[in-house]
């Protein structure tokens, strides 16, 4: 089956840009998207088709691509963005997969 | 504004049916999107489950496919869940969502979720 892999953690000072990464073989032929998830809560997305930003998120979210491996920065990191986050693909074969989650701290 | 809530019984004994219903409201199921569910055991990741269309094709995580079912209700406006034989490796938060099922497969609007636990 297919997999996605996120570190476990990252670490980030307020205002620090924070960078998040998900990899898994050929996501580059794969769209990508990143949701966030705080304690209790339901997942938010953030970004899809790798780079684009639903209504309502932060301009301080963004994605980007290369090669397989697909990014979610957070520029400007504020103590809200204190959270677990999940990339996503659909692998033709696999269907919807899950990366195993970053938790970003905000220090 | 799409909303989903999901309903149903929070504690099954061990080989028991787990079945899950999901109202949506703010939009017709019957219109586009697909419909599917994705658990979260406690502390874990997500795992997505499954999703379907009304006369659409659904689709499911080959690792339980053998146990589940995933309808689309359209004259009530909600879809359902049914895994069969559960074990305590079932327990997890159960939401649906949304999944727009275009060039960029993503899931838009979540419900809340709601906690089953097998034991």
């Amino acid at each position: 089956s297919y997999e996605l892999t996120q570190p476990p953690s990252v670490s980030v000072s307020p205002g620090q840009t924070a960078s998040i990464t998900c990899s898994g073989d050929k996501l580059g032929d794969m769209y990508a998207c990143w949701y966030q998830q705080k304690p209790g809560q339901s997942p938010v997305l953030v970004i899809y088709q790798d780079n684009q930003r639903p209504s309502g998120i932060p301009e301080r979210f963004s994605g980007s691509s290369s090669g397989n491996t697909a990014t979610l920065t957070i520029s400007g990191t504020q103590a809200m963005d204190e959270a677990d986050y999940y990339c996503q693909a659909w692998d033709d074969t696999t269907r919807a997969v899950f990366g195993g989650g970053t938790k970003l701290t905000v220090l | 504004q799409v909303q989903l809530q999901e309903s149903g019984p929070g504690l099954l004994k061990p080989s028991e049916t787990l079945s899950l219903t999901c109202n949506v409201s703010g939009f017709s199921i019957s219109s586009g999107y697909y419909w599917g569910w994705i658990r979260q055991p406690p502390g874990k990741g997500l795992e997505w489950i499954g999703s379907s269309r009304h006369r659409g094709t659904t689709y499911y995580n080959a690792s339980l496919r053998s146990r589940v079912t995933i309808s689309v209700d359209t004259p009530n406006n909600r879809i359902s869940l049914r895994l069969s034989s559960v074990t305590a490796a079932d327990t997890a938060v159960y939401f649906c969502a949304s999944l727009r099922l275009a060039a960029a497969a993503r899931f838009d609007y979540w419900g809340q979720g709601t906690l089953v636990t097998v034991s």
